[in-house]
């Protein structure tokens, strides 16, 4: 199994540009979440989605939109980039919520500079 | 608001010697902890949980001890190696805050030689 796979690994976008930001995973979880990690700090939940087809807000949604077409996959997108965004993003998944019996898997991340 | 803060942001050992990783929360709702180790460029993996309803859960070389009363929590890491060096996030889940992981701030354990 590959887990929860990211991509891109790095990326420097230009303020005002649009990316998304790729995750997926073959676990066939039904949670999925993405967090962003500034430096120093602790990870916090962008948005979060139980299953396809259903996505709903974290603590820091806003500049952020995601998609949830199908279990495997949870896209995140950057419609106009500011600086405020750079930051190290991470896609977890998990067959339970976070506080069930299991550990949310987290993938190895993305680092994102605007400038 | 609600958060989980850690007393210390670093902590240096010797190799062999016991680690303790503090974590104070202060959402008295809260019913279930994590510990997530994370290592230098990758993301965070899961150490070891407690529920509420306990006060101490065992691994294999960590143990995770949980005090309601004063809303703490700590993990202690036997026969640190060196690597054992990494940031330590405890995480918590509060009641009614269903999917939603808090992570605190993170301590930079490094174990010298």
């Amino acid at each position: 199994n590959a887990g929860v796979t990211q991509t891109p690994k790095f990326r420097i976008l230009k303020i005002g540009q649009s990316m998304t930001l790729q995750c997926t995973q073959d676990m066939n979880h039904n949670y999925m979440y993405w967090y962003r990690q500034d430096p120093g700090m602790g990870l916090k939940l962008i948005y979060y989605s139980v299953g396809a087809g259903i996505t709903d807000k974290g603590e820091v949604p806003n500049g952020y939109n995601v998609s949830r077409s199908t279990t495997e996959d949870f896209p995140l997108r950057l419609e106009l980039a500011a600086p405020s965004q750079t930051s190290v993003y991470f896609c977890a998944s998990s067959y339970t919520p976070s506080g069930g019996d299991t550990e949310a898997f987290f993938g190895q991340g993305t680092r994102l500079t605007v400038v | 608001g609600e958060s989980v803060g850690l007393h210390l942001p670093t902590l240096s050992v010797q190799e062999g010697d016991n680690s303790i990783i503090n974590c104070a929360y202060s959402n008295s709702a809260s019913d279930y902890f994590i510990w997530y180790k994370q290592e230098s460029g990758k993301g965070p993996q899961f150490i070891i949980d407690i529920r509420s309803n306990m006060d101490k859960r065992q691994g294999q070389r960590v143990t995770v001890l949980l005090n309601k009363t004063v809303k703490h929590l700590s993990l202690q890491i036997a026969a640190t190696q060196p690597g054992d060096s990494a940031v330590y996030f405890c995480a918590e889940i509060g009641e009614g805050s269903n999917y939603k992981l808090t992570f605190g701030k993170g301590t930079l354990l490094t174990v010298n030689p």
